[in-house]
């Protein structure tokens, strides 16, 4: 089992779709998590962190599932400028530090 | 932004040659790592360092070394460049608290002919 797959996508969805991506990880000792999002040509850069609790700004929501290793994360009234490759993060995999990357699901949001 | 840049942001060169891929930073964070990204991959760990001539290998470290000889510079090097290492490198950095956020340079696109 990979160390942390994710949805292979793609998404098309129209606007003010909602959209959920999932994410599982192999090392139930893993202590961090995130969600990036990488545009075209573009550098990774964070999106949100992902609590145990569950975390919201704004139209994003996401949700960790220690019992099942999983992370998730929800899109509601999609715009256009969703339109992205979102990247999970997870730290702590095997007792490193090291930040280890899902190969991201892209999403493309339609007019 | 976080003060986090690569050089050279472009460059081809030839199978066989050395390659050398600086990271730069100005944020005096402990951890920095290299990543290379190609289609249907993702991004891969080449290597990572947690703090001054302190390195790890990630999940891809064939053909590659590292060297980081002040907080500041990480360098990625391609002892002897092949057409498989064609790729866009990405540099990052994060604190030592793990829940603290990676920030990443703008990426090398290198190219090996």
């Amino acid at each position: 089992r990979k160390e942390v797959e994710q949805d292979p996508g793609p998404f098309n969805v129209p606007e003010g779709a909602t959209v959920a991506f999932n994410c599982t990880y192999s090392n139930s000792a893993s202590q961090s998590f995130f969600w990036y999002r990488q545009d075209c040509r573009k550098e990774p850069k964070l999106l949100m962190s992902v609590y145990s609790s569950g975390n919201e700004d704004g139209r994003f929501t996401a949700q960790l599932n220690r019992a099942s290793q999983y992370i998730s994360l929800l899109i509601r009234d999609s715009k256009l400028s969703d339109s992205a490759t979102y990247l999970c993060v997870v730290i702590g995999q095997g007792g490193s530090e090291k930040l280890v990357f899902g190969k991201g699901t892209k999403l493309t949001v339609n007019p | 932004d976080a003060g986090i840049t690569q050089s050279p942001r472009h460059k081809v060169t030839e199978t066989g040659t050395p390659v050398t891929l600086r990271c730069h930073q100005t944020e005096n964070h402990r951890y920095m790592y290299w990543y290379r990204q190609d289609p249907g991959h993702g991004l891969r760990l080449i290597h990572y360092s947690y703090g001054v001539k302190d390195t790890d290998k990630g999940e891809v470290s064939d053909g590659y070394s590292v060297s980081r000889s002040k907080t500041e510079d990480f360098l990625l090097t391609l002892e002897s460049a092949t057409s498989s290492q064609t790729s866009v490198y990405f540099c990052a950095i994060s604190e030592a608290n793990m829940r603290t956020e990676a920030f990443f340079g703008q990426g090398t696109r290198l190219t090996v002919v």
